[in-house]
């Protein structure tokens, strides 16, 4: 079965290192996005993606990069982790065209002491 | 500006009592779609509806029901004989043809439904 997954589930980092989250999608999706959850805000757009090597910004995207080499894989990098970005890390992907039905991954749950 | 508002932030209820979550949208597109995800103590995100703005017919799937209303701007999920399972937080989102694919989030209801 199709499947979008992430890794890792869980994550405890330092402030100042690098992370990078994966995201892997085998519903040859075009698009991908990447979502940050906390209390309070719903879930907010960090990057998204509608096709290999196209990456855009979304509302929170400070901090973070992606990049997309092939269709299934959007990995997300915190290039220096800050304790504000300690958070819950949902992937998303959906087919090319009008606005279509995102389907989530399990989530991502990033500490930075 | 595109904004979600969903206004209650916790409802708490008794098994087999109906339950409406209320969804408000703004948006300056005439094309648009509205979404309703479920959110489980689990963490993960469900899928549970996509409407576009053309379509204003009422939905109903099993004790869900959808009432979508563009004069106010609406679009109210109710739940008919609430059972335990269906504690969750749901999330009501927009799209935007002009922002193709950009999910706009509210808040989120939190639901506790209580044996």
């Amino acid at each position: 079965d199709a499947e979008i997954t992430q890794s890792p589930r869980h994550k405890i980092t330092e402030t100042g290192r690098q992370v990078t989250l994966a995201c892997h999608q085998t519903w040859n999706h075009n698009n991908m996005f990447w979502y940050r959850q906390d209390l309070g805000h719903g879930l907010r757009l960090i990057h998204y993606s509608y096709g290999v090597h196209d990456t855009n910004k979304g509302e929170v995207s400070d901090g973070y990069s992606v990049s997309r080499s092939n269709t299934e894989d959007l990995p997300l990098t915190l290039e220096s982790a800050a304790s504000s970005q300690t958070s819950v890390y949902f992937c998303a992907s959906s087919l090319a065209g009008a606005p279509d039905t995102q389907y989530f991954g399990p989530g991502t749950r990033l500490t930075v002491l | 500006a595109q904004k979600v508002t969903q206004a209650q932030t916790e409802i708490s209820v008794v098994e087999k009592e109906d339950v409406t979550l209320d969804c408000v949208y703004e948006t300056r597109d005439t094309t648009y779609y509205l979404f309703w995800y479920k959110q489980p103590p689990s963490g993960e995100l469900v899928f549970l509806i996509r409407r576009n703005s053309f379509d204003e017919q009422n939905e109903i799937s099993g004790r869900y029901s959808w009432n979508f209303q563009k004069s106010t701007s609406s679009f109210n999920f109710t739940i008919t004989a609430s059972q335990v399972v269906d504690s969750a937080v749901y999330f009501c989102a927009l799209s935007e043809i002009i922002n193709t694919d950009k999910l706009i989030f509210g808040t989120g209801t939190r639901l506790q439904v209580f044996p």
